[in-house]
């Protein structure tokens, strides 16, 4: 099984800033495998990044995903009002799927 | 647009079946282009990955919870079902069901979610 550390656990920023948020592997595995999660409270998760750095339908490019082996990340170059959330990393290359434990981006 | 919604008992008692149900609108189960899964979310475990079925009926389930649950799809192609048994407090939790296209991508739309609770 593939787990997944997300650091740090709180992130507090101000809007305008840059957010680097981390995932780490327990194993390598293909980067093609590596999908980023955006989760606000009492909403389910929206999918942001597949393929460690591929962009879904809809995502503004002020998000970016980067990283291979066991070390990745979700960079969100300027927040807006509307990123203040919890990001989540995922795992689907094989059984189980996992998910990384979260990194909630909070207001300074 | 593809819609999931999720439905069921929001209250179980421990050592009986938790069951829900996932009604898609706006397509159908049967697509070949995509996998159908479960994940609950508790505040104590965070995401959990339950199991996915895939267009033909194959399912793949997560070990650790293997023994106790089973994931179908009703003739209908609009329902998609969740049936874990046992459960106990620890079940407790938001299960939200999602879809997954095929060609290894992640789940890219995902129902509202419903809360379950074990308790007696």
């Amino acid at each position: 099984e593939v787990v997944l550390t997300q650091s740090p656990g709180t992130l507090s920023l101000s809007p305008g800033e840059r957010a680097t948020l981390s995932c780490r592997a327990s194993q390598s595995f293909s980067s093609y495998f590596l999908a980023w999660y955006q989760q606000k409270p009492g909403q389910a998760p929206r999918l942001l990044i597949y393929g460690a750095s591929g962009r879904a339908t809809g995502i503004p490019d002020r998000f970016s995903g980067s990283g291979s082996g066991t070390d990745f990340t979700l960079t969100i170059s300027r927040l807006e009002p509307e990123d203040f959330a919890v990001y989540y990393c995922q795992h689907y290359g094989s059984s189980p799927l996992t998910f990384g434990g979260g990194t909630k981006v909070e207001l300074k | 647009q593809l819609q999931l919604q999720e439905s069921g008992p929001g209250l179980v008692k421990p050592s009986e079946t938790l069951s829900l149900t996932c009604s898609v609108s706006g397509g159908s189960i049967s697509s070949t282009f995509y996998f159908w899964g479960w994940i609950r979310q508790s505040p104590g475990k965070g995401l959990e990955w339950i199991g996915s079925v895939s267009y033909s009926g194959d399912t793949f389930y997560n070990p650790s919870l293997k023994s106790r649950v089973a994931i179908s799809e009703d003739t209908s192609k609009i329902h998609l079902t969740l049936s874990l048994n046992s459960v106990t407090a620890a079940d407790t939790a938001v299960y939200f069901c999602a879809r997954r296209p095929s060609g290894d991508l992640p789940f890219d739309i995902w129902g509202q979610g419903t809360l379950v609770t074990v308790s007696s």
